[in-house]
């Protein structure tokens, strides 16, 4: 069974603080893929970024960065240098290729950016 | 290219009416998933149709609920007989093939539905 763990339910940082949002997740499948979305408070959802089992190199983009490590089943997102409107709840999710269609997703961390 | 469209972006329901969410895919995109947030939760699969065919129904509530994908039109998930517990945020994403593989999901904006 798949499951994606977000163990920080909210967090609080100042402006041009980096922080780091964990995300743990299980699965018996050997490809399956981890996503990131973004939830700001209207409610729509964000795709940030897709990574495949196969691939562990870390990605930048912009301010975000991830850092996936499967030793450890972890794909843990950092925010450099935070910004007020990167205020939002941040979902990890997983989707096995055997499950093909369902993404689990974590329970989500509230970031607030305060100026 | 549009998005992946969802309406009513709101709707309200006394309990025990019916509720409708429509949810026109990204055009090209025959498949369609449905998925609830409860308040303060992550987001819960619940259904995934491709045109005409429900292919997983799994996490959908057994009695009260309904999902379609007819050849023409949207999709639709239908709730019978509301509660207060329906009261959720649904969203619904597409992709152009099975499975998220190479595309991921694109959501739509989502239906907040509330039940007083």
């Amino acid at each position: 069974a798949q499951k994606v763990t977000q163990a920080q339910t909210e967090i609080s940082v100042v402006e041009k603080e980096d922080v780091t949002l964990d995300c743990v997740y299980e699965t018996r499948d050997t490809t399956y893929y981890l996503f990131w979305y973004k939830q700001p408070p209207s409610g729509e959802l964000v795709f940030l970024i897709r990574r495949n089992s196969f691939d562990e190199q870390n990605e930048i983009s912009g301010r975000y960065s991830w850092n996936f490590q499967k030793s450890t089943s972890s794909f843990n997102f950092t925010i450099t240098a935070s910004q007020v409107v990167d205020s939002a709840v941040y979902f990890c999710a997983l989707s096995e290729k055997n499950a093909g269609n369902m993404l689990t997703f974590g329970g989500g961390t509230r970031l607030m950016v305060k100026p | 290219n549009a998005g992946v469209m969802q309406n009513p972006r709101h709707l309200v329901r006394r309990r025990g009416q019916e509720a409708r969410l429509r949810c026109s895919p990204m055009k090209g995109h025959s498949h369609v998933y449905w998925y609830r947030q409860l308040p303060e939760e992550g987001l819960k699969f619940m259904v995934y149709l491709q045109k005409e065919n429900i292919i997983d129904e799994s996490g959908m509530p057994k009695e009260r609920f309904s999902a379609e994908f007819p050849k023409e039109g949207p999709s639709i998930l239908r709730i019978q007989q509301v509660v207060r517990g329906d009261s959720a945020a649904y969203f619904c994403a597409s992709s152009p093939q099975r499975g998220t593989g190479n595309y991921g999901y694109t959501f739509g904006s989502g239906t907040r539905l509330t039940v007083v």
